[in-house]
């Protein structure tokens, strides 16, 4: 069984800080996906990597894959309130769009 | 926007009732996936469909779940005598094609189930 394992659980900071997220596997997969997720909302894609040792950028958002494929990270710059939102990345890439996704990591940004 | 639309968003029911929850996927997308998400816990894979076939359903219970996508109409993801513990958040997502690693699902906002 696949599972991605996401670290930390929960995080709260301060309007400015900077955080990382982790999200970890034993599996290797062909490509990992990070979606934020708003209350009562679905959840939206951010980025998808698919080559070992990637690393991409989204404003204040860098994103990396493991140079194996089984681990990935979300670092976050300068953290604002908008950036309050559930983090969850999702492994895939199979003959199908079946993602598994990680165990969430819930940041509250406080202004 | 024609985006993924579930409805009903909230559904409430007593134990013993059957839930109906409808998604209708982007515009000339023909794979949908049904996961299911607890309280601050990511989501589950329940079930994969493309236009009249369940393609993977690994993720479905055994029993009193099903889901259908005919050819025309919405998905229905459909639970027979409900329990408590199928109170959770069903989101629905669909994409026009399956195996390309850019590809890119498209969430519906998701149905509350509560069940009373």
């Amino acid at each position: 069984t696949q599972l991605l394992k996401q670290s930390p659980q929960f995080l709260s900071i301060q309007e400015g800080e900077n955080l990382t997220v982790y999200c970890n596997s034993s599996s290797v997969f062909s490509s990992l996906q990070w979606y934020r997720q708003e209350p009562g909302e679905g959840p939206v894609l951010l980025v998808t990597v698919v080559t070992g040792g990637e690393v991409k950028k989204l404003k204040r958002l860098t994103f990396q894959f493991g140079d194996a494929r089984k681990d990935s990270s979300l670092h976050i710059t300068a953290a604002q309130p908008g950036d309050t939102g559930l983090y969850l990345c999702a492994g895939g890439g199979g003959a199908t769009n079946k993602l598994i996704f990680g165990t969430g990591t819930l940041l509250a940004v406080q202004p | 926007n024609a985006g993924v639309m579930q409805n009903p968003r909230h559904l409430v029911r007593r134990r013993g009732q059957e839930a109906r929850l409808r998604c209708s996927p982007v515009k000339g997308h023909s794979h949908v996936y049904w996961y299911r998400q607890l309280p601050e816990e990511g989501l589950k894979f329940m079930v994969y469909l493309q236009k009249e076939n369940i393609i993977d359903e690994s993720g479905m219970p055994k029993e009193r779940f099903s889901a259908e996508f005919p050819k025309e109409g919405p998905s229905i993801l459909r639970i027979q005598q409900v329990v408590r513990g199928d109170s959770a958040a069903y989101f629905c997502a669909s994409s026009p094609v399956a195996g390309s690693l850019n590809e890119k699902l498209f969430f519906g906002s998701g149905t509350q189930l509560s069940v009373l």
